[in-house]
């Protein structure tokens, strides 16, 4: 299965808004509800920001939040602060429930 | 709180065998699913596989790369996840991260990670 696809890198300044898509099929990204996000600051382990169609572990911001169109799901982040700055991807669990396949990652830079 | 702590990383040889272990705590052990996630060096993150918890059938399963050279198991009454690793070839150097499933479509916690590097 395919990794799904992410835009390389996403740049805003501090205040501002961004949107970062993860682009798939029918038989992953289709179901956004089963799209997760995860953070990852260098050097350390990814971090789980949303899942299950918009919700948020505990101590992860309200500036993230997600949508979904068709076969592609995206997330915002609101209000770009200066530790926002990392990669993130995305993940789609897929093949009934058998599988699971990660965004190429999306490299956030913080002006 | 939990912890999830792999182990086993090392230096080895193409064609040679590997196995790494995840110590964990702080959740029932037992009824988690749990999952091996990897990341080539500079590169994205690549689900290895899945294993889930006893109560919810035991079955496992594997990513394409992986599959029929990787084994996954668990020690429930140790907490201790692990992973079973054969022929390993060049392309499965990466830092192996070991994570509870805190939903089966998430990947709720992750360990540190430990590396893998295969190399001649």
């Amino acid at each position: 299965q395919s990794a799904l696809t992410q835009p390389a890198s996403v740049s805003g300044s501090p205040g501002q808004s961004i949107t970062i898509s993860c682009t798939g099929t029918s038989s992953d990204v289709g179901d956004y509800n089963l799209v997760s996000w995860y953070q990852q600051h260098p050097g350390k382990a990814p971090k789980l920001m949303i899942y299950g169609g918009g919700k948020r572990p505990s101590g992860v911001s309200t500036r993230f939040s997600v949508s979904g169109s068709g076969n592609s799901a995206s997330l915002t982040v609101s209000g770009l602060q200066p530790e926002d700055e990392a990669d993130y991807y995305c993940c789609s669990y897929a093949g009934g429930g058998t599988s699971y396949v990660f965004g190429t990652g999306t490299k956030v830079t913080v002006l | 709180e939990e912890q999830l702590v792999e182990s086993g990383g090392v230096l080895v040889k193409p064609g040679g065998s590997l196995r790494l272990s995840c110590a964990t705590s702080g959740f029932t052990f037992t009824y988690a699913w749990m999952s091996w996630v990897r990341q080539a060096p500079g590169k994205g993150l690549e689900w290895v596989g899945r294993i889930k918890s006893q109560g919810g059938g035991g079955t496992i399963h594997y990513g394409a790369p992986v599959k029929d050279r990787f084994t996954i198991s668990r020690d429930d009454s140790k907490s201790t996840l692990f992973l079973q690793m054969n022929n390993l070839q060049t392309e499965d150097t990466a830092m192996y991260f070991c994570v509870h499933n805190t939903g089966e479509e998430r990947f709720g916690y992750w360990g540190q990670g430990t590396l893998v590097t295969v190399s001649s």
